[in-house]
């Protein structure tokens, strides 16, 4: 069966630092996201992404975050000067229609 | 504001009893609806799809009341393996967000 993949699984990075989580969504979907969950909390939209443009954006994605989707197959999330606040699961997910499918997720720790 | 809101957990029933899970959504603008169940530190993935007639799939009943704008979900003859969070999921068609509810943690006993 098709999956989204996301990696690395876990990333640990300097407060200040930039990160980048890179994400394969399934080959033919059209429609792609981010997600975050900080730990024991729900899972947050932070955006999503279609026709090569950001669609929608929450309040949470502001401009320390940006998205890309550089070559037709893999799909970046880029954090520019992380926070601590920024330590939680990430996870990406793409759709063709109907329902979207999730990657296992980045676990991104900001020490 | 588009908002999903569940019943808070969690919910400790014993194996082979009936659980219910209600949700509700705000803004009534056309929506589609699901179900995810999300293990510990795992990824959420599809339970089902709600559908507006409901819709049944084994041991699991989606119903949807777009009049009271609230969906449920029941799970029959529970097994332990259902212990798990069970998030309600609206899509907005106008728009392109998919909105979580906070989720509803299950625990089945022996």
């Amino acid at each position: 069966e098709p999956e989204v993949t996301q990696t690395p699984s876990h990333q640990v990075t300097q407060m200040g630092q930039e990160v980048i989580l890179r994400c394969v969504p399934i080959s033919n979907h059209l429609y792609f996201y981010w997600y975050r969950q900080i730990l024991g909390q729900k899972v947050e939209f932070l955006v999503s992404f279609y026709n090569n443009e950001i669609s929608e954006k929450s309040e949470i994605f502001d401009d320390q975050f940006s998205v890309e989707r550089p070559d037709g197959s893999n799909f970046t999330l880029k954090i520019r000067s992380t926070k601590l606040e920024d330590s939680a699961m990430y996870f990406c997910a793409s759709r063709l229609q109907g329902h979207a499918f999730f990657g296992q997720g980045t676990r991104l720790t900001v020490v | 504001r588009k908002e999903v809101e569940q019943d808070p957990g969690p919910f400790n029933v014993p194996e082979g009893a009936t659980v219910a899970f209600n949700c509700t959504y705000s803004n009534s603008a056309s929506q589609s609806f699901f179900w995810y169940r999300q293990d510990c530190r795992k990824e959420p993935k599809l339970l089902m799809s709600v559908y507006s007639s409901g819709n049944e799939d084994g041991r699991f009943t989606a119903q949807l009341n777009r009049a009271s704008q609230y969906i449920s979900l029941l799970i029959r003859d529970s097994k332990l393996s259902d212990s798990a969070t069970y998030l309600c999921v609206v899509k907005w068609n106008r728009d392109d967000k998919i909105i979580f509810g906070k989720g509803t943690r299950l625990h089945i006993l022996p």
